[in-house]
Formats: structure tokens, sequence, C-alpha cells
């Protein structure tokens, strides 16, 4: 099965940008999503088909995927934007999660 | 509005069997595969399995493949997730997701949790 990593944790100070890495194989070939998620809380999309937006995310947040690596970044972090993090990408007959990042603004 | 409210969660114990349901409304029910993901207490997301609009093509993931079963009711716009042989690894919260169609989930339930003890 298709597996994808994350780093556990990331830090970022209010204000400056925070990035959380995606890691598969050929994963740039495949289409990845993140989704963020808070204590208590279902799942919410952030970035879709590798660097769009849906309505209603803020510009702060924006996504790459090449090679092996998709990236989501967070500019100008602000507290509201701690919480878990998880990319996504489909294979052909599931549609497998990274281990999700915690993302800590402090 | 989209909405997908699932119910049908509780405590089983190890072994046993129950039935998820996931009501959706607000969208042409029958255009759209569903999947089922779950959330360990503390863990991360787990893809589930899987149905495509018409629920003639199923998908699973091995750590559920034979125990577990998906269907849909497209005439009462109703996902379910059928759990058998149940076990304490099973304990989760259960979130039914809408598939896009383009390789992402665009709206998500509220969850329902399963309780695996004796």
């Amino acid at each position: 099965s298709y597996e994808l990593t994350q780093p556990p944790s990331v830090s970022v100070s209010p204000g400056q940008t925070a990035s959380i890495t995606c890691s598969g194989d050929k994963l740039g070939d495949k289409y990845a999503s993140w989704y963020q998620q808070k204590p208590g809380q279902s799942p919410v999309l952030v970035i879709y088909q590798d660097n769009k937006r849906p309505s209603g995310i803020p510009e702060r947040f924006s996504g790459s995927n090449s090679g092996n690596t998709a990236t989501l970044t967070i500019s100008g972090t602000q507290a509201v934007d701690e919480a878990d993090y998880y990319c996504q990408a489909w294979d052909s007959r599931s549609a497998p999660f990274g281990g999700g990042t915690k993302l800590t603004v402090l | 509005e989209v909405q997908l409210v699932e119910s049908g969660g509780g405590l089983v114990p190890p072994g046993g069997s129950l039935r998820l349901s996931c009501a959706a409304s607000g969208f042409i029910f029958s255009n759209y595969a569903l999947h089922w993901v779950r959330q360990a207490p503390g863990k991360g997301l787990e893809y589930v399995s899987a149905i495509n609009s018409n629920g003639d093509r199923t998908y699973y993931a091995n750590s559920v493949k034979g125990r577990f079963t998906i269907s849909r009711d497209n005439s009462k716009n109703t996902l379910y997730l059928q759990m058998g042989s149940l076990r304490t690894e099973d304990m989760a919260v259960y979130y039914c997701a809408r598939d896009s169609s383009f390789y992402y989930y665009d709206y998500w339930g509220q969850g329902t949790l399963v309780t695996v003890s004796s």
C-alpha cells in the first residue's frame, strides 16, 4: 500500500512561515491534498490538487508538489493556525493519509 | 448546504458487529463516490473504505478487508458501513467523507465514535 510520511511536529513563531512536508514514492505524479484538524473537530480541506485553495481558506495557505515531496506552506502564521495537518494522495484503490503533523505556534 | 451526518456508533464487545450510517443532504447523492475514514483516539486519520456513485465498486483498506462492508442506498441518500469481527484496534471516530471526484474530500461529517471493549 502507498505510504506517506510527515514530520510529527513543526513549530513556528507568529508571523513567520511554516512548512510541512509530505513524502511518498513519486508523489509528484499524484495530486496531493492537505487537511487541517483542530481538537474535537472534523478535518477541513485547506489545499487540493497540490496548490489550490478552497473558497474561504486564507491566502497564507499554499502548496506545492514535486518529485517525492509535497509541501504545505503557511505564510504569516497566526495562532489560529495551530492544528494538526494531514496530507493525502490517492492511489489506484485507496486514499491514504500521512501520519499528521502537529503545528505549534509559539 | 451539504451535510453528512453519521450515526450508529456505540460500545460493542470484541468480535461483535455494528452498522454505521451516514445520511446525506444538500447535493445529488447518486452523483458522488463516498468514503469512510477513521481516527483512533489520539491518532491520525486512516482511510477505511470507498464506494463509487452507483455502488457497484467498493474498496477497502487491508486492515478491514473481509470484516467490513461498505454499501449505499441512493434512494435514501444514505451510506453504510457494516463492521464485523470487531477488534480493539477498530476503536475510533468514524467519518464519512464526500469524494469530490478530483482526488480530495470536499465535505466531512462530524463523526461517530465506535468503542470496542468488553
